[in-house]
């Protein structure tokens, strides 16, 4: 375990689903960010939270809704996805200023839409 | 557009060798330079990081940075079945790390 731990693990979900992914960290970081990887695909970022406060949106579809209700912990909401979001999806988080440290990465969500 | 290039691969180099993989940036005041290391299906792994010129080791690993150049590899000696996986190459940019597309390395025994 890195301290950052997403669940699930795996999650299979149907088009017309609603789903949430969870992203936990009890590193003391204070940003934390979403990132998509589809198969054979680099990182895509998705979302930046710095101090909860979302900095950064890279043009992500409105069917993802992040929520940071605080530091240590973020949310990916989904609904009516397409078979083109399925992707490997992961957390990261870092100290706010600190990018020096690197990010440490969640183990992922595998995601499946069907 | 702040951007890390490197290339795709995949590197085949014999088991016990050297592999070396590179990697060039375009932001000059970039100061801190990463590697992972992610395994198929798994996320990224930290495994270098550096922010001086000049050379880096960790064990197996050699991390390499020149700022003139804009430029940044890794080496891996006694390379071993374990290390085929992609190695991503990162650096700090205003608020967040850049992430090239990775370069997949594959040991043959």
């Amino acid at each position: 375990e890195t301290g950052v731990t997403q669940t699930p693990r795996h999650l299979v979900m149907g088009m017309t689903n609603k789903k949430s992914l969870k992203c936990e960290q009890h590193l003391g970081h204070n940003a934390m960010y979403w990132y998509k990887q589809s198969a054979k695909k680099p990182l895509e970022l998705m979302f930046v939270y710095n101090f909860k406060e979302q900095t950064e949106n890279n043009s992500v579809p409105s069917r993802f809704s992040p929520e940071c209700p605080n530091s240590s912990h973020l949310f990916l909401h989904l609904h009516t996805l397409q078979p083109e979001d399925s992707a490997l999806y992961l957390c990261a988080s870092n100290r706010e200023g600190q990018l020096n440290y690197g990010y440490t990465f969640g183990s992922g969500t595998r995601l499946t839409v069907v | 557009q702040k951007e890390v290039e490197q290339n795709s691969g995949p590197l085949s180099v014999p088991e016990g060798a050297i592999a070396s993989l590179n990697c060039t940036y375009s932001d000059r005041v970039s100061q801190s330079f990463f590697w992972y290391r992610q395994y198929s299906g798994k996320s990224p792994e930290l495994i270098m990081s550096i922010y001086s010129n000049g050379d880096k080791e960790d064990g197996r690993f050699t991390a390499q940075l020149n700022k003139a150049s804009q430029y940044v590899s890794l080496l891996i000696r006694d390379s071993q079945p374990s290390d085929s996986a992609t190695y991503l190459c990162a650096v700090n940019g205003d608020d967040k790390i850049i992430f090239g597309k990775g370069t997949r390395l594959h040991i043959l025994p």
